[in-house]
């Protein structure tokens, strides 16, 4: 079964320090990762995946498929990164249906 | 402008009244999706959808039903509600039957059983 794991629940740094959420999956086959974002009081949406190799607001993320880890990195946070971030894995195996599996999430905080 | 759309997106109910939460997609997408957020669990899957009359289980079905009559439309429906499913409920939807390509979520809504 696919598992992703984030380890921390709370994360929080100051304004300008580099960020780093962690996350780490178990899945036999070859995943599809993800990284959503929810800001306060607005819906889940994507933030990147890693098939794109993108950077998106500062962010990137690498997966590291010997370390099985897909942990999302920024160089210099700022306030507005403040917010609820999930890890997730989907299950591309050429006509599977499965739904994405998500972490528990982790509630970065920016301090100013 | 291309969006997923739920209603209502607050409602308190009470044990046992049945309810039904609508979702709308806009973007003629073929997946659609349901979850539950829990605090300490994250996002869930509930069930979902390929296609029209296509309808499957997800990881925590129990207590739910579905259905996708429409391609733009599916309904989550709780026959009989218990305070087991408060919960912040997303549905989400996707081009292809495969969460391969990006979902696009609805705003959520937060219900509460009493």
């Amino acid at each position: 079964a696919q598992r992703v794991t984030q380890p921390e629940k709370l994360l929080s740094v100051f304004k300008g320090a580099p960020v780093e959420l962690k996350c780490n999956y178990s899945y036999s086959g070859s995943p599809e990762l993800f990284w959503y974002v929810q800001y306060s009081r607005q819906r889940l949406q994507l933030l990147l995946r890693h098939i794109s190799r993108e950077s998106i607001k500062g962010f990137t993320a690498d997966l590291n498929k010997g370390e099985t880890s897909f942990h999302l990195k920024k160089p210099f946070a700022q306030e507005e990164d403040s917010a609820m971030y999930y890890c997730a894995l989907s299950d591309y195996s050429g006509g599977g249906a499965d739904g994405l599996t998500f972490g528990k999430g982790t509630h970065l905080i920016i301090q100013p | 402008e291309a969006q997923v759309t739920q209603n209502p997106r607050y409602l308190i109910t009470v044990t046992g009244k049945k309810l039904t939460v609508t979702c709308s997609q806009n973007m003629n997408h073929e997946y659609m999706s349901w979850y539950r957020q829990d605090p300490g669990l994250g996002l869930r899957q509930i069930y979902y959808s390929m296609n029209v009359e296509v309808t499957d289980k997800g990881d925590v079905p129990e207590g739910y039903k579905v259905s996708r009559k429409e391609k733009r439309n599916f309904p989550l429906i709780l026959e009989s509600p218990s305070p087991n499913q408060t919960s912040l409920y997303f549905c989400a939807s996707s081009l292809l039957p495969s969460s391969y390509n990006e979902q696009f979520f609805g705003p959520g809504t937060r219900l509460t059983v009493l």
